[in-house]
């Protein structure tokens, strides 16, 4: 079994401040991670993943997430945001031997000007 | 292309209606999904086909009916729902679904938001 845990239900942040968004996770096995951002109306785009090898991962818009397996910990940060970062992020795992994701409850950024 | 098209985009239907959701991929990706989001909720994983046959049924209620007609299309079939069924609906495919490094990676659609009256 897998859970995922994203501390943070809202994050309010102003404009081209830096912001973290935490994720913790709990696994019996090897998880794949993920972080997806879904913007009002829309679906869910993959911002950046780890799958293997180096543990720090660059996503699109200048986000970059740090693996630690010692904390169970995939936190997503970005050194400083704009408006247009205002949505729903999600955290999620998957175990290496397939099977379906589990996503966290998500955590909502608003960048104020 | 990663892209994973829905239609329709919006959809409004009785509870005596029946009505399909259609996903496309033209990726070659060998594993389709069905998720239901509720708002300010997380995707819930309702079905997952893996070269075309169900692999995994989230014990979802009879009156949704996947299909998987070939590797490109995914259906989802709606009969005598309840107004709580009302969500958005969406689809992700991945390479493989099973377990192999970056084709664990779903590549999400924008969803068809229901409206159940």
């Amino acid at each position: 079994a897998q859970s995922v845990t994203q501390l943070d239900s809202q994050v309010p942040v102003f404009e081209e401040a830096p912001v973290e968004l935490r994720c913790n996770y709990s696994s019996s096995v090897s998880v794949y991670l993920f972080w997806y951002v879904q913007y009002p109306n829309q679906g869910l785009q993959l911002l950046l993943k780890y799958l293997s090898g180096s543990t720090l991962v660059k996503g699109i818009n200048g986000f970059e997430a740090e693996f630690n397996k010692s904390q169970t910990s995939f936190h997503l940060r970005k050194p400083s945001v704009h408006i247009s970062d205002t949505a729903e992020y999600f955290c999620a795992v998957r175990s290496t031997n397939a099977g379906k994701s589990t996503f966290g409850d998500g955590t909502t950024l608003t960048v104020k000007p | 292309d990663t892209e994973v098209t829905q239609t329709p985009k919006h959809l409004v239907m009785g509870m005596t209606n029946k009505k399909s959701l259609k996903c496309e991929q033209h990726m070659g990706h060998r594993a389709m999904y069905w998720y239901k989001q509720k708002a300010k909720k997380p995707p819930e994983l309702m079905f997952v086909y893996s070269y075309e046959k169900l692999s995994i049924n989230e014990s979802v209620p009879s009156r949704f009916s996947p299909e998987c007609p070939n590797s490109s299309l995914l259906n989802l079939h709606l009969h005598a729902l309840q107004p709580e069924d009302s969500a958005l609906y969406l689809c992700a495919s991945s390479q493989a679904g099973q377990g192999f490094g970056d084709q664990e990676t779903q590549y999400f659609g924008p969803g068809t938001r229901l409206l159940v009256l």
